[in-house]
């Protein structure tokens, strides 16, 4: 079956510390890949996305993402962390299987930011 | 546009109740999606319809769960009778039909059961 991966669950960072989130998945044809942020209290927000092209993949607030397609990864980072980044990040895989088929998300990684 | 629309924000309801939450799409998607969150499951997706049809209810957790899509600008997800352990954020998100869409989510309905 397919699934999504994310290896943290709770995370812990102080501010200015670099961040890495990771994600795995488990599909061998073709996909889109996501990385939705929730705030406290507020829905998904997506942060970035990959289609196509340049594996590396920038998205708002400063968050990348390196899609790595012999590893099924689509790893979250950004280099300096703010305490507004406390939130949880869901990463998410879409399939292509000849049609259109639904999101799959990961269980989620809770990140706190301490000042 | 206003993004996805979901009423209402926080339904407080007795065990036994019916409930009904209701989503308005983001104009021309064809896909709507409701999730049910929570902390011991997380992120669950219940149902999903294309063009008013419903083409997965594999995640709807039973009979008790129902849902509509009546016309592309609405859809309801019914819960009747409600029970505690149904209590829950529910969110509608919505995506366009093209090659590549992502998922635009609603804010939610905080759902408490007593």
């Amino acid at each position: 079956a397919q699934s999504v991966s994310q290896h943290n669950h709770h995370v812990i960072l102080s501010e200015a510390a670099s961040l890495e989130l990771g994600c795995n998945y488990s599909y061998g044809g073709t996909v889109n890949l996501f990385w939705y942020v929730q705030y406290p209290g507020q829905h998904l927000q997506l942060l970035l996305k990959y289609f196509s092209g340049d594996p590396l993949v920038k998205g708002i607030k400063g968050f990348e993402a390196e899609f790595i397609k012999s590893k099924f990864s689509f790893n979250l980072r950004k280099p300096s962390v703010q305490w507004s980044d406390t939130a949880e990040y869901f990463c998410a895989v879409k399939p292509f299987s000849g049609g259109y088929n639904k999101l799959i998300f990961g269980a989620g990684t809770r990140l706190a930011v301490h000042p | 546009d206003a993004g996805v629309i979901q009423s209402p924000r926080h339904e407080v309801t007795e065990m036994g109740q019916e409930v009904t939450l209701r989503c308005k799409p983001i104009s021309g998607h064809d896909y709507l999606f409701w999730y049910r969150q929570t902390m011991m499951r997380g992120l669950e997706l219940l149902i999903y319809f294309n063009n008013n049809v419903p083409i997965d209810d594999s995640g709807m957790p039973e009979d008790r769960f129902s849902a509509k899509m009546p016309n592309a600008s609405f859809s309801t997800l019914k819960i009747q009778p409600s029970e505690p352990r149904d209590s829950a954020v529910y969110f509608c998100a919505s995506s366009c039909n093209r090659e590549h869409c992502e998922q635009y989510f609603g804010p939610g309905t905080r759902l408490t059961v007593t």
